[in-house]
């Protein structure tokens, strides 16, 4: 199974501030990886897939890169709404695994 | 607008069974693959089994291979998850998801189900 890990697990930010987070993948994914925000008690909201394509109706400020093993979503100024948890998944084999997640909170 | 809205979650005792529905509205049911995602209290998101479009393919996470069966009803423009032989750490939000064409991408997802199991 590709195991995902994500980095920082938990980030302190201020609304305004650029913020990235890292998902490393333990194998070649090519660029196989998806991003999804997801708030308290809400589903998860795709925002990002096959690495960077933005999904329909997704701020701009939103963005990934990456391919094989290493993969950043970067927020390039943060909102009041973007204070959330965000995933990684992959969808280069079976079975489909996420990272364990970003928690994304105001400081 | 694409919904999709689950319902079947419940409290069940270990070794229990319990079916799970997911009724789709507003999109191309027949034509896209559909998914069960998991989600423990607290805990992060866990894909659970696929299915494509008239049912021939399924995958299916390890821990629930065997237990667990993914089906679909065009007709009812439903999909379902059978669940036998409960265990404790199934317990679960459990989300219906659309994928995104053929690739497993999940663009729209339902509300969510709670399965609890417990004696």
């Amino acid at each position: 199974d590709i195991q995902l890990t994500q980095s920082p697990s938990f980030l302190s930010a201020s609304v305004g501030d650029r913020v990235t987070i890292t998902c490393r993948a333990s194998q070649g994914i090519s660029r196989y990886l998806a991003w999804y925000q997801q708030k308290p008690g809400k589903a998860p909201n795709l925002l990002i897939h096959t690495a960077s394509t933005l999904q329909s109706g997704v701020p701009s400020r939103f963005s990934g890169s990456g391919s094989g093993t290493e993969f950043t979503l970067t927020v390039s100024s943060l909102q009041p709404e973007d204070f959330a948890t965000y995933y990684c998944q992959q969808r280069n084999s079976y079975p489909i695994t996420f990272g364990q997640g970003t928690r994304l909170e105001i400081k | 607008e694409v919904q999709l809205v689950e319902s079947g979650g419940d409290l069940v005792q270990p070794g229990g069974s319990l079916r799970l529905s997911c009724a789709a509205s507003e999109f191309t049911f027949r034509g896209s693959w559909m998914t069960w995602v998991r989600q423990a209290p607290g805990k992060g998101l866990e894909w659970v089994a696929s299915i494509n479009q008239d049912g021939g393919v399924r995958h299916y996470v390890d821990s629930v291979k065997g237990r667990f069966t993914i089906s679909r009803d065009n007709a009812k423009i439903s999909l379902y998850l059978q669940m036998n032989d409960l265990r404790a750490e199934d317990t679960a939000v459990y989300y219906c998801a659309k994928l995104l064409g053929d690739v497993s991408t999940f663009d729209y997802w339902g509300q969510g189900t709670l399965v609890t199991v417990s004696s």
